[in-house]
């Protein structure tokens, strides 16, 4: 399998901008999560998704952020508008049910945004 | 509120030594708790996991235990190599209700920079 993929690695946006940022889960996974690290606040949970359905938004920072699983193998977050706030790496990561070896969770290699 | 600490916050050895590395967290009602793997510019890779009710697991030259109790975790990391150079981190998983479902919540140490000098 090819993991976690995400689009873009990279962006440079303009304050106000809309940023979409992809993912593709592992096939067969049925969690996804989007992370956001900075330096200052490390890495943190946004909202993550069991079998493609929110189960916990309460990372999410303000309704500037949504994130949308309209199915299994994709996830956006969109971010309207953007702010140089918002600049950090976003990681989508995803993992199977089950417990044991099922735990382990998949992280992408992120999107990084600068937003100037 | 789960809060997840790592000691120390870098750390820089010669080639070959022995190393450990330090994980707290303050709610012991944990489900599992990972070590990852962080280089520079990457995603993040799970080292190893350890369940709620297991005290160590070991994979090559790694060894991670856990002590739910005192609400620690430490990584072992024996005959330390260069390409060891990276942040790692541990996350900590607890069961929480969201609304109608039980989800899961996972939070994160700030992560130790590690540097294994030749």
């Amino acid at each position: 399998d090819a993991g976690v993929i995400q689009s873009p690695r990279h962006e440079v946006t303009e304050m106000g901008q809309e940023v979409t940022l992809r993912c593709k889960p592992i096939s067969g996974h049925d969690y996804l999560f989007w992370y956001r690290q900075t330096m200052m606040r490390g890495l943190e949970l946004l909202i993550y998704f069991n079998n493609n359905v929110p189960i916990d938004d309460s990372g999410m920072p303000e309704d500037r952020f949504s994130a949308k699983m309209p199915n299994a193998s994709f996830s956006t977050l969109k971010i309207q508008p953007s702010e140089p706030r918002d600049s950090a790496v976003y990681f989508c990561a995803s993992r199977a049910s089950g417990t044991g070896i099922f735990d382990t969770i998949y992280f992408g290699e992120g999107s990084w945004l600068t937003v100037v | 509120k789960q809060e997840v600490t790592q000691i120390p916050a870098a750390l820089s050895v010669p080639e070959g030594e022995n190393l450990v590395l330090n994980c707290s967290f303050t709610d012991s009602a944990i489900y599992n708790l990972q070590w990852f793997r962080q280089d520079p510019g990457k995603g993040l890779t799970s080292l190893l996991l350890i369940q709620s009710s297991q005290r160590e697991q070991t994979s090559g030259r790694l060894n991670a235990s856990l002590d739910k109790s005192s609400g620690r975790s430490t990584l072992y990391i024996a005959a330390s190599q260069p390409g060891d150079s990276a942040t790692y981190l541990c996350a900590v998983t607890t069961l929480l209700r969201v609304r109608d479902n039980y989800g899961q919540n996972f939070v994160f140490g700030p992560g130790t920079r590690l540097s294994v000098l030749p």
